[in-house]
């Protein structure tokens, strides 16, 4: 059965890096099938693609977020990570992991519980 | 700020039948997902109309040009729930939810 868990801090300071990771069991993250992606929800803005890194390695990011995320994954460990620099307050919110699964287009069929990121000042 | 629009809203009572529109998609497929309260979304229709394995034949999807529909039959106390519409806009070249609407069932 796949599952995805997010960690990492739930309070990161200002101008700070955030960094998370998601746990992925139940399949292999280096699967050529599967995008790994993030996401992101607060009751402003909603539901937000941060970007995706597909088993190969390559990377792809919202255009809004680009010039400040990183995504990497550890094919050993199973796991794929975040990193989201020069964090604001815009960027508190309940950060989720999952996966896209592409027949077509691209769904999220698998989602982690979310973690709670609170960026403090 | 979503340019997918969905109402903010629907309400329904238990067995009657429900639709939430999803306008501004951009001829990719449209995807459908459920949020209880406190937990995360879970798939319920990808490509428009496909549902997942152990999704309730309730739940069914369709898409025409650039509005897409969530329709749930039978409704019962526990679809109450957010739902949201995904697709791909390429004019931002990134993935993209609707604001997401919230049933309640009375």
């Amino acid at each position: 059965q796949v599952q995805l868990q997010e960690s990492g801090p739930g309070v990161v300071k200002f101008s700070e890096t955030l960094s998370l990771t998601c746990n992925v069991s139940g399949v292999s993250v280096n699967s050529q099938i599967y995008y790994w992606s993030w996401v992101r929800q607060t009751p402003v803005k909603g539901l937000e693609w941060i970007g995706y890194i597909y088993g190969g390695g390559s990377t792809r990011y919202n255009p809004s977020l680009h010039s400040r995320v990183s995504t990497s994954l550890d094919e050993s460990k199973n796991q794929f990570f975040l990193e989201l620099g020069s964090v604001t307050a815009a960027d508190t919110a309940v950060y989720y992991c999952a996966r896209s699964y592409c027949a077509g287009d691209c769904s999220f069929d698998f989602w982690g519980q979310g973690i709670l990121v609170t960026v403090s000042s | 700020q979503s340019l997918l629009t969905q109402p903010p809203s629907v309400t329904g009572a238990p067995g009657q039948t429900v639709s939430i529109s999803c306008i501004g998609s951009a001829g990719y497929d449209v995807h459908w997902y459920q949020q209880l309260p406190g937990r995360a979304p879970k798939l319920i229709i990808f490509g428009n109309n496909n549902r997942p394995s152990g999704v309730p034949y309730r739940f069914s999807g369709s898409r025409s040009g650039s509005s897409a529909s969530l329709a749930i039959t039978g409704l019962q106390v526990e679809d109450e729930a957010d739902y949201y519409c995904h697709t791909f806009d390429p004019n931002l070249t990134s993935w993209v939810f609707g604001g997401g609407t919230k049933l309640t069932v009375l």
